[in-house]
This record gives structure tokens, sequence and C-alpha cells, in this order.
């Protein structure tokens, strides 16, 4: 089955530096992919939408500038969260689907962000 | 999408049948109920879906009501390893195909 793989699984960093998160598809092709972020004990909530070879779009509230979306190829969407605070330590995953979602969406297996 | 409507949390004994509902009484005709799962601090993983017909896989069986305004994933003979969130959505072909997630039932199978 498809497979999107997440890298790094979890991640440590400094207040004010900035972090990237790849998403992968292994087995297809994606034209779109998204990104979540999830705060404990609480339900995913979606940030944007990537699309390859254009801009992401965001979700209402959620600062594009803050979290850079690159969508440079078919299997990789990027996500860098830049002058991370404490605040913006989360679960962040993506998701892909090989078929435009009609069968399902597979997601990645998330990245534990700590901001110190 | 439409919204859907999950019990926060449910019990199931291990070795029975875990039925999990969810109400989705504004569902539109072109959208598909699908139920995904997450494992603590892992990513979701896909279940099933359905559009009216019930469906059947290795997973689990979906029930969908005639007028599809609810559902009822059942999990025939759960397992310790089933406990998990589990999430009921409601998604259409024609939309911008973003996944929106509710709340959820938290599924605790106990020994």
């Amino acid at each position: 089955g498809a497979v999107v793989s997440q890298h790094p699984s979890r991640v440590i960093c400094k207040s004010g530096t900035s972090v990237k998160i790849e998403c992968r598809s292994l087995d297809f092709q994606a034209t779109t992919m998204f990104w979540y972020r999830q705060f404990p004990k609480q339900s995913l909530m979606l940030m944007a939408t990537s699309n390859e070879g254009s801009k992401a779009t965001y979700e209402q509230g959620v600062e594009k500038d803050k979290f850079l979306i690159n969508h440079a190829s078919l299997t990789l969407s990027t996500l860098t969260v830049t002058s991370a605070h404490p605040e913006d330590s989360s679960f962040y995953i993506c998701s892909a689907s090989e078929h435009a979602g009609l069968s399902g969406y597979t997601f990645g297996s998330g990245t534990r962000l700590t901001v110190v | 999408d439409a919204k859907t409507t999950q019990p926060p949390s449910m019990d199931c004994a291990e070795g029975r049948a875990a039925n999990l509902p969810c109400n989705h009484s504004t569902i539109s005709g072109n959208e598909y109920v699908y139920w995904y799962r997450q494992i603590h601090s892992q990513g979701p993983q896909y279940i099933i879906h359905g559009l009216k017909n019930n469906e059947t896989n290795e997973m689990a069986s979906l029930i969908i009501t005639e007028d599809r305004k609810s559902s009822t994933l059942i999990l025939p003979h759960a397992t310790l390893r089933d406990t998990a969130v589990y999430y009921c959505i409601v998604h259409g072909s024609s939309n911008t195909g973003k996944l929106i997630f509710g709340q959820g039932t938290t599924l605790q199978v106990k020994p």
C-alpha cells in the first residue's frame, strides 16, 4: 500500500532557530499533501495544503511566514517552522493520497517538536 | 464537509465486538464516510470508507444507515492493540481534498 515517510520523528531545538520537517510519498506521486498539528489530548488541526509547483494554501489563523511549506517535487513536501518558540512545540503530521483522497489518505508517523 | 458527532469515549472487552457510532445528519449525496484511527503518538491510520452500502475489509466493517445520516464502525474481535482514537470523517470528492478531523471516540479495549 501507499507509504508516507516523515522525518525526523522527533526534534528538540532552541528558541529562535528554525526546524525543517520532511514528508515523502515513497511509492506514489502526490500533487497535494497536507500538514497537520496536534497538541496533547486534542484532535488534528489542519494547517495547510501543500501543492506541488505552487504556493501552499494555509488555513485561517496559520501564519504562512512562520510555517514555510515547499512542495518542490511530486514526492516531497517540507514544513519549516521558522523562529521557533516554545508554543510551537507540538506533534506535526503530514498526509497524502494516491488517488485524490478517494481511496483514503496515508499519514506520516509524525514529528514531535520540542522547542526549549 | 458535513459535520460528524461521535461519543467521546467507549470501553470494550478484549475479544468482543466494538461498535463505534457516528452521526452525520448533514451528509450530502456525494460525500463518503471515512474512518481513521490514531494510536497514541502515531499518525492516523485509514480503516475503511463507504458511500451508502455496507463495507467490510480485513480490519473492520462499516454499516451505513439507509438515510446515510449515521454509521457504525465494527471491530469484530477487539484486541488491546485496537485501543486508539477513532475518527469518523465525511469527505466528498468535489471539495478541495482537505480532511477535517473532529474530536473522535477514544476506544479503550480492556482485558
